[in-house]
């Protein structure tokens, strides 16, 4: 099957500073990739849709601002949390769409946990 | 808008006994219906998923689901639960023709199979 990572698995930084969040389809290209949040014991949260070549979609309430999304190309897009505090820890996820078509299932990659301290 | 709802936050089984995973939804349109698993600090796993066709649907690791349209309900089921199958699991939706392929995920159902 499809394979999505991501990178780092694990990350702690300090308050006030920015973290870099990759994630990569290594065996198929992928025109469109979601990004998710998910917060302990609750369901996934769409943050933002990532095309590449064109500027990602946020979902309402999301600061397009303090999480930077950038689809520099088909098997490649980065989140990054700027000036991040301690209510940004989370559990982020990335996820891949292979074929653009809703009946196709997306490919989710293993996940980044941020602590901000 | 779409939604999904699993009414259950915690189903607890014994290995063995057969499981059954409860999810319903909205949608306007045909409804495209998916089920993942969650491992600890782990992505999402696909399940298997309902397009169009058979209402039950084969997926992998013995589970299957069955699409009831008239309930709007897509339940996930295994006839013989396994400890392995311990995890966290999401039902998710989106449809047709809508130009937006957004999955919609319900809170995610927690299965315990005790030994």
């Amino acid at each position: 099957g499809a394979v999505v990572s991501q990178h780092p698995s694990r990350v702690i930084c300090k308050s006030g500073t920015s973290v870099k969040i990759e994630c990569r389809s290594l065996d198929f290209q992928a025109t469109t990739m979601f990004w998710y949040r998910q917060f302990p014991k609750k369901s996934l949260m769409l943050m933002a849709t990532s095309n590449e070549g064109s500027k990602a979609t946020y979902e309402q309430g999301v600061e397009k601002d303090k999480f930077l999304i950038n689809h520099a190309s088909l098997t490649l897009s980065t989140l990054t949390v700027t000036s991040a505090h301690p209510e940004d820890s989370s559990f982020y996820i990335c996820s891949a769409d292979p074929t653009s078509a809703p009946e196709v299932e997306q490919f989710f990659g293993p996940g980044t946990r941020l602590t901000v301290l | 808008a779409q939604s999904v709802a699993q009414p259950e936050d915690q189903v607890n089984v014994a290995e063995g006994n057969p499981l059954t995973v409860k999810c319903t939804y909205s949608v306007s349109g045909n409804p495209y219906l998916f089920w993942y698993v969650q491992y600890p600090n782990r992505g999402l796993q696909f399940l298997l998923k309902y397009i169009t066709g058979d209402n039950l649907v084969k997926g992998s690791y013995g589970f299957e689901a069955e699409f009831n349209k008239s309930q709007t309900s897509f339940h996930l089921k295994k006839p013989s639960a396994l400890v392995s199958d311990s995890a966290l699991y999401f039902c998710a939706v989106t449809h047709s023709g809508a130009g937006s392929y957004q999955l919609t995920f319900g809170k995610g159902t927690k299965l315990s199979v005790i030994p």
